[in-house]
């Protein structure tokens, strides 16, 4: 079974700290993404890896960084913490499959409260 | 990608079949027909995926009519387990890099 796992379920932080956001999976997966989900928006793409050390932005990067120095941990870094960054993030991976799918697998996600 | 219609809830009783519906029609010949679940305050879940051919794994059947516009999710005997929020999704292959957008989707409940 693919498992992607996320440091933490629930993280309660202050506005202007640093905020660190892990995610591992141990399936060898080449494609890494971290999403934030809100009621009424649906998830939101914030940034995606490919490879090691590779990242593209997804479609709200602003306030993010992200970190992949290895292929099975994807880190999402909330550089100086709002409390409109106050959500659930998801993190998911994918492989692509030889019938050419990108089958996207999720975390437990951890949800965020910035006070 | 194509956008999809289902319904906004639906009720199961406990060991029957669950079949939840999804409209498709503007799907487009390269498009995959994706299922999630969500249970509350949990990651999204990858229930199962096709193409054109009807699909079945461990977790439920994926039924998709002959001209792609929609499909149907089979859970074969729910349980209070599966209530949660299913979304159907239609996804172009594009390499790996393309991101997953749920709708509104179907919230299921499983009554005992």
């Amino acid at each position: 079974d693919v498992k992607v796992t996320q440091s933490s379920r629930y993280l309660v932080k202050r506005t202007g700290e640093k905020v660190f956001l892990e995610c591992v999976q141990d399936m060898d997966h080449e494609n890494m993404f971290w999403y934030r989900q809100d009621p009424g928006l649906g998830l939101r793409l914030i940034y995606f890896s490919y490879d090691v050390k590779m990242k593209e932005k997804g479609d709200i990067p602003e306030g993010y960084s992200v970190s992949r120095e290895k292929k099975e941990r994807f880190s999402l870094i909330l550089e100086s913490a709002s409390t409109n960054q106050t959500s659930m993030y998801l993190c998911a991976s994918s492989l692509i499959s030889g019938g050419g799918t990108d089958t996207q697998y999720f975390g437990p996600g951890t949800r965020l409260t910035v006070l | 990608d194509a956008k999809t219609t289902q319904p906004t809830s639906m009720d199961c009783a406990e060991g029957r079949a669950a079949n939840l519906p999804c409209n498709h029609s503007t799907i487009s010949g390269n498009e995959y027909v994706y299922w999630y679940r969500q249970i509350h305050s949990q990651g999204p879940q990858y229930i199962i995926h096709g193409l054109k051919n009807n699909e079945t794994n461990e977790m439920a059947s994926l039924i998709i009519t002959e001209d792609r516009k929609s499909s149907t999710l089979i859970l074969p005997h729910a349980t209070l387990r599966d209530t949660a929020v299913y979304y159907c999704i239609v996804r172009v292959n594009s390499g790996g890099y393309q991101k997953v957008t749920f709708g509104t989707g179907t919230k299921l409940q499983v009554i005992p």
